[in-house]
């Protein structure tokens, strides 16, 4: 089977740095993606890790190490409109995404 | 149309009756996917489709059917609602299912049934 593990929810303040952790156990791996969903939202796509290391985008970095099967959104300078809900999700051979059930980021003055 | 719609934006239906969420995509995407979201479960796939013609069931299948007659459309029925079905539908679209394929998502639906 699969299965993808995050925290339910984090709470950081503003101007800070936040780690997002996510495990994944799943068969045929192909890489992982990171959506941010904000309340009332649709999830929007944030970053996608195939090889092992870390990948900087802006404020948002992403990590994977595929021999751990473990993975980390980074989030740096935080600011209030960072609060919101963070996936997520493995790619395994050709079947559809599997998500993890979301990180609630809450960002406090 | 510019990416994915979902129509309608919310519904109040009352148990037992039939309803059909529409989705439909523009950017010739071959895969498409329906998610409902919970609270406390995340993103739950319903069924999915890797082309036209196509279907395949998600995680979640049970009460639901799909079709997918052409590349931009791939509606979800619910043949007979029951309150359990209280949710919000996402659709998605993605290149293919294979490596490193982004998928869009619609605005979604909110679906109440009483």
């Amino acid at each position: 089977g699969q299965n993808i593990d995050q925290p339910t929810e984090m709470t950081a303040t503003e101007g800070a740095i936040v780690q997002i952790n996510c495990t994944y156990q799943t068969s045929g791996f192909n890489g992982l993606f990171w959506y941010q969903q904000h309340a009332g939202e649709a999830p929007t796509f944030l970053s996608y890790n195939v090889l092992d290391g870390l990948e900087e985008k802006g404020r948002f970095s992403s990590f994977l190490s595929r021999s751990k099967g473990y993975s980390y959104l980074l989030l740096k300078e935080l600011q209030m409109k960072d609060s919101a809900s963070y996936l997520c999700a493995a790619n395994s051979g050709n079947t559809p995404l599997v998500f993890g059930k979301g990180t609630r980021l809450s960002v406090i003055a | 149309i510019a990416g994915i719609t979902q129509a309608p934006t919310s519904q109040i239906l009352a148990a037992g009756r039939r309803m059909t969420l529409r989705c439909t995509q523009d950017m010739r995407h071959n895969a498409m996917y329906w998610y409902r979201q919970d609270l406390g479960l995340g993103l739950r796939l319903i069924h999915y489709s890797n082309t036209a013609g196509t279907t395949g069931k998600g995680e979640v299948p049970d009460g639901y059917s799909v079709s997918r007659a052409n590349t931009d459309d791939f509606p979800l029925t619910l043949a007979s609602a029951v309150p359990s079905q209280t949710s919000v539908y996402f659709c998605a679209s993605s290149d293919s299912t294979g490596p490193h394929n982004e998928q869009f998502f619609g605005p979604g639906t909110r679906l109440t049934v009483l």
